[in-house]
């Protein structure tokens, strides 16, 4: 099976622009987890959708938002980008919820916000 | 609510052993383990369930003290490869499931 692809890759984006990051899960796997990494504040979970619904989501600001669809690919959208957005945006599927399936990430999106 | 985990850095000689800690201050459902190397997706390595089950990789050895809200993880004859950063992420009971992750312990193993 394929692994956890995640695009773009690298995305440089100025301050007040929206962006949008792209997941494709494992095929079979129902959940995808977005987290947020930066060398300061480690993993930062930002949201978990299961089946083309919202199952959690943890305290971000509301310019961070996201979806899932009926493939189970999955997009997260920033928008008026902040200069402490820039992090690497982390993926992960699992066959259940990540609450407890072990989870698969993605090899991330690195943002940089100028 | 972030678990605490300790230490947060140790070097090892390999063929030695270390013991990593994740402490909670409230009543976990669950403690996730995972290893990510420098420029690379974490990885999977373990999940203890209140209440015994583990889900894991056999070489991977871990316990869970639910009374304490405790886990540790064990890391014995080491290997180069056991080198990264480890982190522990915890479901709490009163929660709605979210996985909370830990600062993570940064492993380096030394020949």
């Amino acid at each position: 099976k394929a692994g956890v692809t995640q695009t773009p890759r690298y995305l440089i984006k100025t301050r007040g622009q929206q962006v949008t990051l792209s997941c494709s899960p494992i095929s079979g796997h129902r959940s995808v987890s977005w987290y947020q990494q930066t060398p300061g504040q480690g993993l930062q979970f930002l949201f978990e959708y299961f089946s083309e619904t919202q199952r959690n989501k943890g305290n971000f600001p509301g310019r961070f938002s996201g979806r899932q669809f009926s493939n189970s690919r999955s997009e997260m959208n920033v928008s008026t980008l902040e200069l402490g957005d820039s992090a690497l945006y982390l993926c992960a599927s699992a066959e259940g919820t990540g609450s407890y399936n072990e989870q698969f990430f993605g090899p991330g999106t690195r943002l940089t916000v100028l | 609510q972030q678990p605490v985990q300790s230490p947060q850095a140790v070097i090892l000689r390999e063929g030695e052993d270390a013991v990593i800690n994740c402490s909670s201050s409230k009543a976990l459902y669950s403690v996730h383990w995972y290893r990510q190397k420098h420029g690379e997706a974490p990885i999977f390595l373990m999940i203890l369930l209140k209440g015994g089950e583990q889900k894991g990789h056999d070489k991977i050895s871990a316990s869970f003290n639910e009374k304490k809200q405790q886990s540790s993880l064990y890391l014995t004859a080491s290997q180069l490869s056991y080198s990264g950063t480890y982190f522990c992420g915890t479901v709490l009971m009163d929660s709605n499931y979210q996985l909370i992750w830990g600062a993570g312990t940064k492993l380096i193993i030394k020949p």
